[in-house]
C-alpha cells in the first residue's frame, strides 16, 4: 500500500496565523491527491482535490501544491472554524490511503 | 443537493455479519462510483471500497475476503457487508460519493459528498 505521511502530526497556531500542512507519498502519486477536513463528530469534507483545485464552496484562504510524493496543504490566515484535523488522501492507487492526519489546535 | 445517509445495526457479537445501507437522496445513485470508509475512535481513515452503479467493485485487499459491496438502482442505495466481524472492525463508518473530474487527460477521482457515519460496536 502506499503509505501517506503528514507533518506536522499536531499544530497549534491563532487566528490570523499562515499555516501549512505537509503530505508525503511513498511513491509518486502524480497530482491525485485530496485534503479533506474533518471536525470532532463530523464526516470529512472535501477542501482540495487533484492536488490544487479548490472544491466548490470552499473557502479561498485554503489551498493546495504538489506532484509526485509530496504535497501541501496552506490556509492563509486562519478563521476560528478552521480548527479541525486535516487528511491528506491518495486516490492513484488502489487501495486508496489516508495520512494519519494533522490536528489545527488554538494556541 | 445529494445527501448520504447510512444505516444498520449498531451493536455486533464477533464473528457476526456486519450489513449497512447507505440511501441517496437528492440525485441519482447512476453514473457515480460509490466508498465505504470507516474510522476507528480516535483514529484515523480506512477505505474500505468502492462501487459503480453499474455494478464494477474495487475492495482494499486487506478486507477483500471479508466484504461485499453491493448496488440496488432502484431503491438508490448500496450496501457493505462485513463477515467474521471482531473488535478490530469497531469503528464510524461512513459511505460517500466518489466523483471523478477531467482534466489534462486524466480522470482524478475524489470523496465530495459523504454520510453522516453510522457507529458500529463488535462486542460480545
Amino acid at each position: 500500500d502506499i503509505q501517506m505521511t503528514q507533518s506536522p502530526s499536531s499544530l497549534s497556531a491563532s487566528v490570523g496565523d499562515r499555516v501549512t500542512i505537509t503530505c508525503r507519498a511513498s511513491q509518486s502519486i502524480s497530482s491525485y491527491l485530496n485534503w479533506y477536513q474533518q471536525k470532532p463528530g463530523k464526516a470529512p469534507e472535501l477542501l482540495i482535490y487533484a492536488a490544487s483545485s479548490l472544491q466548490s464552496g470552499v473557502p479561498s484562504r485554503f489551498s493546495g501544491s504538489g506532484s509526485g510524493t509530496d504535497f501541501t496543504l496552506t490556509i492563509s490566515s486562519l478563521q476560528p472554524e478552521d480548527f479541525a484535523t486535516y487528511y491528506c488522501q491518495q486516490s492513484y492507487f488502489t487501495p486508496r490511503t489516508f495520512g494519519q492526519g494533522t490536528k489545527l489546535e488554538i494556541k | 443537493q445529494v445527501q448520504l445517509q447510512e444505516s444498520g445495526p449498531g451493536l455486533l457479537k464477533p464473528s457476526e455479519t456486519l450489513s449497512l445501507t447507505c440511501t441517496v437522496s437528492g440525485g441519482s445513485i447512476s453514473n457515480y462510483y460509490w466508498s465505504w470508509i470507516r474510522q476507528p475512535a480516535g483514529k484515523g481513515l480506512e477505505w474500505v471500497g468502492r462501487i459503480h452503479a453499474s455494478g464494477r467493485t474495487i475492495y482494499n485487499p486487506s478486507l477483500k475476503s471479508r466484504v461485499t459491496i453491493s448496488v440496488d438502482t432502484s431503491k438508490n442505495q448500496f450496501s457493505l457487508r462485513l463477515s467474521s466481524v471482531t473488535a478490530a472492525d469497531t469503528a464510524v463508518y461512513y459511505c460517500a460519493r466518489d466523483s471523478e473530474a477531467a482534466m489534462d487527460l486524466n480522470y482524478y477521482y475524489y470523496m465530495d459528498v459523504w454520510g453522516t457515519g453510522t457507529t458500529v460496536t463488535v462486542s460480545s
